[in-house]
Parts: structure tokens; sequence; C-alpha cells
């Protein structure tokens, strides 16, 4: 079975900082990978996916996330953040297309200072 | 524009009560999913419901039954709640149970506590 390790658990930057969080995976194929936000009291928003092809994917909100596959990465990134990120990020990983198959990592919380 | 709308939004039982939580979407989506959400252990699958009229055990099945009542209602029961299900629970739906082609939405969630 697959599993995902989100090895920070709490991450606090400056506003106007780079961000890199750390998402592993252990699955023996190159499942199809994910990251999604919560923000205070909301659901889960999807930021991008990656299914194949291009490794560096590009998602909403100026996020982006590469997948290494000889580290079996999958970190999320943002050049300059904002206050507004603040919220906890997910990782997940799916062997198929199949939502019912989706594993989510144990989350990394982000703090935003002025 | 409501998306996925959970009810209640909080709730307090003492252990051995039962309730049921309401999840209802309006994008005419065929299926829909329950998840928990623990501290330290991300989201875990409870049940999913491809299509109307069917439901299928996910990760985390044990005291808990759902109905999926039409095509945007889908419940989840605590028939004799226990301390162990204190937890957050999200609903979601996705248009098809695929991810490749589709997008899983998600609720606010409902903060259960179980004393």
């Amino acid at each position: 079975a697959q599993s995902v390790t989100q090895p920070d658990i709490h991450i606090t930057v400056s506003e106007g900082a780079s961000l890199e969080l750390r998402c592993n995976y252990s699955y023996g194929a190159t499942p199809y990978l994910f990251w999604y936000v919560q923000s205070p009291g909301q659901g889960l928003q999807l930021l991008l996916k990656y299914f194949s092809g291009d490794t560096l994917v590009q998602g909403i909100k100026g996020f982006e996330a590469e997948f290494k596959r000889s580290q079996s990465s999958f970190n999320l990134r943002k050049p300059s953040v904002h206050w507004s990120d603040a919220a906890e990020y997910f990782c997940a990983v799916a062997p198929s297309g199949s939502a019912r198959q989706l594993t989510f990592g144990s989350g990394t919380q982000l703090t935003v200072l002025p | 524009n409501a998306g996925v709308t959970q009810t209640p939004k909080f709730q307090v039982l003492k252990t051995g009560q039962s309730m049921t939580l309401q999840c209802a979407q309006d994008m005419n989506h065929n299926s829909m999913y329950w998840y928990r959400q623990d501290p330290g252990m991300g989201l875990r699958l409870i049940y999913y419901s491809a299509s109307e009229g069917t439901t299928d055990k996910g990760e985390v099945p044990n005291g808990y039954n759902v109905s999926r009542l039409n095509k945007r209602e889908f419940s989840l029961r605590l028939e004799s709640a226990a301390p162990s299900q204190t937890s957050v629970y999200f609903c979601a739906s996705s248009e098809v149970g695929s991810i490749i082609t589709g997008e899983l939405f998600f609720g606010e969630g409902s903060r259960l506590t179980v004393l």
C-alpha cells in the first residue's frame, strides 16, 4: 500500500520569503500526486496535481511542485509567501485515478509572520 | 454557489448517543465521500458512494453507517458514539470517481466531540 510522509509538522516563514514544503511517498510505481490546502475553518482545496509529463507543475495561488522520481518526492514551493497563505497543506497520493484510493499525508501547518 | 454543505458544524455527544451528519452537494456530482481528520494523521476515508444507490467501505468504516439518500445527499450515522470518534468529519464530492478527469470538492467540516 502507498504511504505519504510530510516530515515538517509546522513551518514558519516571513511574508515575502520563499517556501518549500516537503512530501515523500512510498509506492512501487509513480503514483498520482496532489497538494491540497486547508484554510482555517474551510474544507480542502486542490492546489495542483501531477500525473505524468513535465515534472514541474503549476497550480493555483502561485504555487508549484516538482516531482523527483529518484527521491520519491513531490515538494511544494512558492517564491514569495503572502499572509493569506497561512493554512494547513496536505500532500496526497493515489496509485490509480480512483478517488477512493487517495491517501493523505499528515499535513504541514504554515504560519506566516508579518 | 453552495458547493458541499455539511450540518451540523459542531456537535458534542455523550458516549453511547447516536447522531447523523448530513451532507448535500449542489454540483450534480455522482460520487460522494466521508472522511475523518485526526491530528497528525491526515484524512482517512470512512465510506464512499460511487453513485446514487451504492455505498462502500473505506479505510476506517467501523462504528459508522451511511445512506446515499439521493444524488444530492450522503449522510453519516454514528449509532453509538465512542470517544475514539472525536474528530473533524469532512464530506466531499466529485463528478465521477476518477481524480484524473475530476476533482474532489470538500465541505467545511463538522467537528464532533464525544465525551
